[in-house]
């Protein structure tokens, strides 16, 4: 069973419009992240939920907007997409927000706006 | 603000060198560190961590330790093999961070036979 999945695995669309990236852990953890990938390997977090509730809320464009349906779920929106929003988005999820816990991640989405 | 300084890459090596990825950080009180590992086209996994000063992380031959004193949390391998060949970060959280990871820029290792 993968801990931490994601869907889609690809995703290419044109500038405008509006996409979701879907996250789900099955690790029984509280807390959930996203992150963004740059070309350059660089990674930034975006957002993070504790048992649904919005923790970190990083500089982020408000077309971004994250939504936790329950503990286990972390889906990302985009709306308006623009051609700086191509990276790999990375959902993750640890334990809970104690600093000592790792953090284990999904396998990445690769976003190509066109 | 707490931040993570890793030595640029790519580091070519061939088969069974030791492999050494330099790390320092800046953070104030104890943080938590992490190396990670990203193999082409795959997420991070955890490699190994150190959560506090003295600390020695240690899995699948890799081995950092906290060093308090110069802020460190060297990686090392003492014979890399050609499935190493992958992007290696250092990350760090800290109290208060509500377990936000600062990471490096990630060190790409190029190991050759």
């Amino acid at each position: 069973d993968t801990a931490v999945s994601q869907t889609p695995k690809y995703l290419v669309t044109q500038m405008g419009n509006d996409k979701s990236i879907k996250c789900e852990q099955n690790l029984g953890h509280d807390t959930m992240y996203w992150y963004k990938q740059d070309s350059k390997k660089f990674l930034k977090i975006m957002f993070s939920y504790n048992n649904k509730e919005l923790i970190i809320n990083e500089t982020v464009p408000n077309r971004f907007s994250p939504k936790s349906p329950d503990k286990a779920h972390l889906n990302l929106h985009i709306n308006s997409l623009e051609l700086g929003d191509s990276a790999v988005y990375f959902c993750a999820s640890s334990q809970d927000q104690a600093y000592s816990y790792e953090q284990y991640f999904g396998p990445g989405t690769r976003l190509t706006v066109t | 603000g707490d931040s993570v300084t890793q030595m640029e890459g790519p580091v070519t090596l061939s088969e069974e060198a030791f492999l050494t990825i330099n790390c320092t950080y800046t953070a104030t009180g104890y943080p938590s560190l992490f190396w990670y590992v990203q193999y082409p086209g795959e997420g991070l996994q955890l490699l190994l961590k150190a959560t506090k000063a003295d600390d020695k992380g240690s899995n699948k031959g890799f081995e950092a330790t906290y060093r308090k004193e110069t802020t460190s949390f060297h990686l090392e391998k003492g014979s890399v093999q050609v499935s190493d060949s992958a992007v290696y970060f250092c990350a760090l959280t800290n109290l208060n961070s509500w377990g936000k990871f600062q990471f490096g820029a990630g060190t790409q290792v190029v190991v050759t036979p």
